[in-house]
């Protein structure tokens, strides 16, 4: 079965920092894997998707996420963090381009 | 346009009782899908409906939950005698379900169900 493992469920960073927030990923078959969003008291966004084209991806507010499929990795990045990133990420893997399997979350906080 | 709604936002109720969570998904989408996000147990899939059939349902954690829909539109998730490890929010998704492709989900802002 796939899964998604996002390591350190908390991440504080200064703001203007180096963002890092890691997932690494458990799958048979090549995966489609998401960034999620989730601000306070808000839905789900989606931030960026990887569907086997590019292996970098980037999405929106400045974020990208590279695959790497030798490490089953799919972290996530942005060079320099802003105060507006401060809520909780998801990875996410998809099986069959239906269902999304969720990691438990990291939760981003940023300090000035 | 307008996107996925869910009612009511917030949902109070006793232990044993019935409660029904209302999700309209997005104009045009075909496909719709109910996850619950709770402090011991994450982002869970629950559900997910291509027009009104469930080729899904895996992640329906009892017997004590249904889920339908019905015109290809509104979706009713239905959680009979609930107990108290019901108290989570529950997100609904939709997306166009093409199928072979994949189809950003779009979700909504949940209800948010506390059972005393």
């Amino acid at each position: 079965a796939q899964s998604v493992t996002q390591l350190g469920s908390h991440v504080s960073v200064s703001e203007g920092a180096l963002v890092l927030l890691r997932c690494n990923y458990s799958s048979s078959v090549p995966p489609y894997l998401f960034w999620y969003v989730q601000y306070p008291n808000q839905g789900l966004q989606l931030l960026l998707k990887y569907t086997s084209a590019a292996t970098l991806v980037k999405g929106i507010n400045g974020f990208e996420a590279e695959f790497k499929k030798s490490e089953t990795s799919f972290h996530l990045t942005k060079p320099s963090a802003h105060m507006s990133d401060a809520a909780e990420y998801f990875c996410a893997v998809s099986p069959n381009t239906d269902k999304l399997i969720f990691g438990t979350g990291t939760r981003l906080q940023v300090f000035p | 346009g307008a996107g996925v709604s869910q009612s009511p936002s917030n949902k109070v109720t006793e232990k044993g009782k019935d409660v029904e969570l209302r999700c309209d998904p997005i104009s045009g989408h075909t496909a719709l899908y109910w996850y619950r996000q709770s402090l011991g147990q994450g982002l869970e899939f629950l559900i997910y409906f291509q027009g009104n059939s469930a080729p899904d349902k895996s992640g329906l954690p009892s017997d004590r939950f249904s889920a339908e829909r019905t015109g290809g539109s509104v979706s009713t998730l239905t959680i009979q005698r609930t107990q108290q490890e019901d108290s989570a929010v529950y997100l609904c998704a939709s997306s166009f379900g093409t199928s072979g492709a994949y189809n950003e989900q779009f979700f909504g802002p949940g209800t948010r169900l506390t059972v005393l």
